[in-house]
């Protein structure tokens, strides 16, 4: 049974450019989150997909923007990069319930230049 | 003030000790809550949910007091390989499900 699996493990990107985060969920899992976790810092929500829908999202600007597939995967676009925007990136899945837990990916670690 | 506030720490303890950590939450609806570890640049991990009448796994223990709305976790007979960043998670229920983190405390064991 696999777990929730993200690509790229890695990336380096210059300010301005843009870039593409892939997730796929833990099987029977049909909710997905993305956050954005700085150094010594929790992780911060960003936005949630649940039926191919932005459900709910954090304090992030428009510049984060995602999409949900049929299958539940995801994607976390990010436009006109900024240095602050390095971090490590972890997409978390879990079923629709606000009682179930979320498990999350190794995550994408991000570093703009 | 923070939704979700944890003390970074680090807790410094030798093996054997028992340690407590504490998180408080600022939203009275919120309906469910965990605790995750999360070891030096890897991904957050489900250590455990944290129910109403508290809950214990092996050396660990959560506790939930809505009252005062704070979490708990405890462990006992700490290990070496206890060493990590606890990190307390809130979830608001009712249709507005935000898992919110805390920024995690920080846990040393030495020998």
């Amino acid at each position: 049974d696999a777990g929730v699996t993200q690509s790229p493990t890695h990336l380096i990107k210059t300010r301005g450019q843009q870039v593409t985060l892939r997730c796929s969920p833990k099987s029977g899992h049909d909710t997905v989150s993305w956050y954005q976790q700085a150094l010594g810092q929790g992780p911060q929500f960003i936005f949630q997909y649940y039926e191919e829908e932005e459900r709910q999202r954090g304090n992030f600007p428009d510049r984060f923007s995602g999409h949900q597939f049929p299958n539940y995967s995801s994607e976390l676009n990010v436009n006109a990069l900024l240095l602050g925007d390095s971090a490590l990136y972890l997409c978390a899945s879990s079923r629709r319930s606000s009682e179930q837990p979320q498990h999350f990916g190794d995550g994408t670690r991000l570093s703009i230049l | 003030r923070k939704e979700v506030e944890q003390d970074p720490g680090p807790f410094n303890v030798p093996e054997g000790a028992t340690v407590a950590f504490n998180c408080t939450y600022s939203n009275s609806a919120s309906q469910s809550f965990f605790w995750y570890r999360q070891d030096c640049r890897k991904e957050p991990k489900l250590l455990m949910s944290v129910y109403s009448s508290g809950n214990e796994d092996g050396r660990f223990t959560a506790q939930l007091n809505r009252a005062s709305q704070y979490i708990s976790l405890l462990i006992r007979d700490s290990k070496l390989s206890d060493s990590a960043t606890y990190l307390c998670v809130v979830n608001i229920g009712g249709g507005s499900y935000i898992p919110t983190f805390g920024r995690g405390t920080s846990l040393i064991v030495h020998p």
